[in-house]
């Protein structure tokens, strides 16, 4: 089954203690993005990587590292997070570019 | 950047009833896509669009990529309370940089 799978799928922690949210794909497929979702605002593109290694900037990048060693994993980096990032967070995949299966979503919030 | 406006933000609708809903964009893109995200989960795909002028249907789902390259619609026929969901248009211009509207969230009465 095609899947895409965001850990954890919640997390409440504090200002500045370092986090990981992890994303993974069973499709072999090329590119992956991330996104933010929040009330009123619909989906906003954080990074997005079009392979092993290739990784750019999307709408809002501030704040968060992404990396891409291996064409299955994407892990999204708050390495100081902050309360202007608690927000619902989606990971995608896809052919051609474009993000064709979403994750569940992580919900994440900074005290 | 980019803006892409999408409307209505709401729609509250009878069963069998037909919906529309449409993004309209500062500039021209790409690509158009169209998905559903009922709660509690992520985005599901229901519609690419990739030309100018090109209507794609899936099922009682039917988009346009518009003329003008800065507009699409979404039209559900006949909708069924399992159409509720919030549906989101995205759009880009190079594949890479995906922008999405703020979502139509629709509901639907029996």
């Amino acid at each position: 089954e095609a899947q895409v799978t965001q850990n954890p799928r919640y997390l409440i922690t504090v200002t500045g203690k370092k986090l990981t949210v992890t994303c993974s794909q069973n499709m072999n497929h090329e590119y992956m993005s991330w996104y933010r979702q929040d009330p009123g605002l619909g989906l906003r593109q954080i990074y997005y990587s079009m392979n092993v290694e290739v990784t750019d900037k999307g709408d809002v990048p501030e704040g968060y590292k992404v990396s891409r060693k291996e064409k299955r994993n994407f892990p999204l980096i708050l390495e100081s997070p902050s309360p202007n990032q608690t927000s619902l967070y989606f990971c995608a995949s896809g052919g051609g570019n474009q993000p064709q299966h979403f994750g569940d979503g992580t919900r994440l919030s900074i005290l | 950047g980019q803006q892409l406006n999408q409307s209505p933000q709401s729609m509250f609708i009878q069963e069998g009833e037909d919906v529309s809903m449409n993004c309209t964009s500062s500039s021209i893109f790409n690509t158009w896509l169209w998905y559903k995200q009922d709660p509690g989960e992520g985005p599901v795909l229901l519609i690419a669009l990739y030309k100018a002028g090109e209507l794609t249907s899936n099922g009682r789902l039917t988009a346009q990529f518009g003329i003008t390259r800065k507009d699409s619609f979404l039209n559900i026929s006949a909708s069924i309370p399992s159409d509720v969901g919030i549906y989101f248009c995205a759009g880009s211009y190079n594949n890479n940089d995906m922008r999405f509207g703020a979502g139509t969230r629709l509901t639907v009465k029996p």
